[in-house]
């Protein structure tokens, strides 16, 4: 089974502070992405990942940024935590798309930020 | 117009009811398509891939019409544990040499005893 782990299911921050989301994959799969969910708004992406020390922006990157120094983990990092970055963080990973992949998302992390 | 629509719902059903989900997507390069579910506060996950000769999985039949830039997720005699949101995923290849998977909003289903 594929597994995509995430660092925490809750976190309460505060404003200001710098916050890391962390996401390993145990599958070697080339693609990881960070979402974020919010009531309304459906899932956006913030930025996405198809190899090592690669990332791209997606819809909603501001604010953020990301690492990846080893294909089996992607980071989101938030560079100071403001109150409007309080949502549910999905991960994701997958094959190559076009090779028939999907997406398998870890379990979220809901973060607050006070 | 959004890339991936779906009607939002919520849909309300009674158990056996049949429901019929839709949804559009706007890229008529769109390579492939998945309909996904998302159980109240979990993470999505996929239900089934949607092929251009359709698909059936069980209770669960997904089309697609290329011509129509269209997808839908039927459900037949539906289950209280259906309750759901369903979410309708288009990939495309983006610029460059990645592909670029969209979400839909997601519609939600309540099946009623």
């Amino acid at each position: 089974d594929v597994k995509v782990t995430q660092s925490s299911r809750y976190l309460v921050k505060r404003t200001g502070e710098k916050v890391f989301l962390e996401c390993v994959q145990d599958m070697d799969h080339e693609n990881m992405f960070w979402y974020r969910q919010d009531p309304g708004l459906g899932l956006r992406l913030i930025y996405f990942s198809y190899d090592v020390k690669m990332k791209e922006k997606g819809d909603i990157p501001e604010g953020y940024s990301v690492s990846r120094e080893k294909k089996e983990r992607f980071s989101l990092i938030l560079e100071s935590a403001s109150t409007n970055q309080t949502s549910m963080y999905l991960c994701a990973s997958s094959q190559a798309v076009l090779a028939g992949g999907w997406e398998f998302f870890g379990p979220g992390t809901r973060l607050t930020v006070l | 117009r959004k890339e991936v629509e779906q009607d939002p719902g919520p849909f309300n059903v009674p158990e056996g009811a049949t429901v019929a989900f839709n949804c559009t997507y706007s890229n008529s390069a769109s390579q492939s398509f998945f309909w996904y579910r998302q159980d109240c506060r979990k993470e999505p996950k996929l239900l089934m891939s949607v092929y251009s000769s359709g698909n059936e999985d069980g209770r669960f039949t997904a089309q697609l019409n290329r011509a129509s830039q269209y997808i839908s997720l039927l459900i037949r005699d539906s289950k209280l544990s259906d309750s759901a949101t369903y979410l309708c995923v288009v990939n495309n290849r983006g610029s460059g040499s990645y592909d670029k998977v969209i979400f839909g909003p997601g519609t939600s289903l309540s099946v009623i005893p």
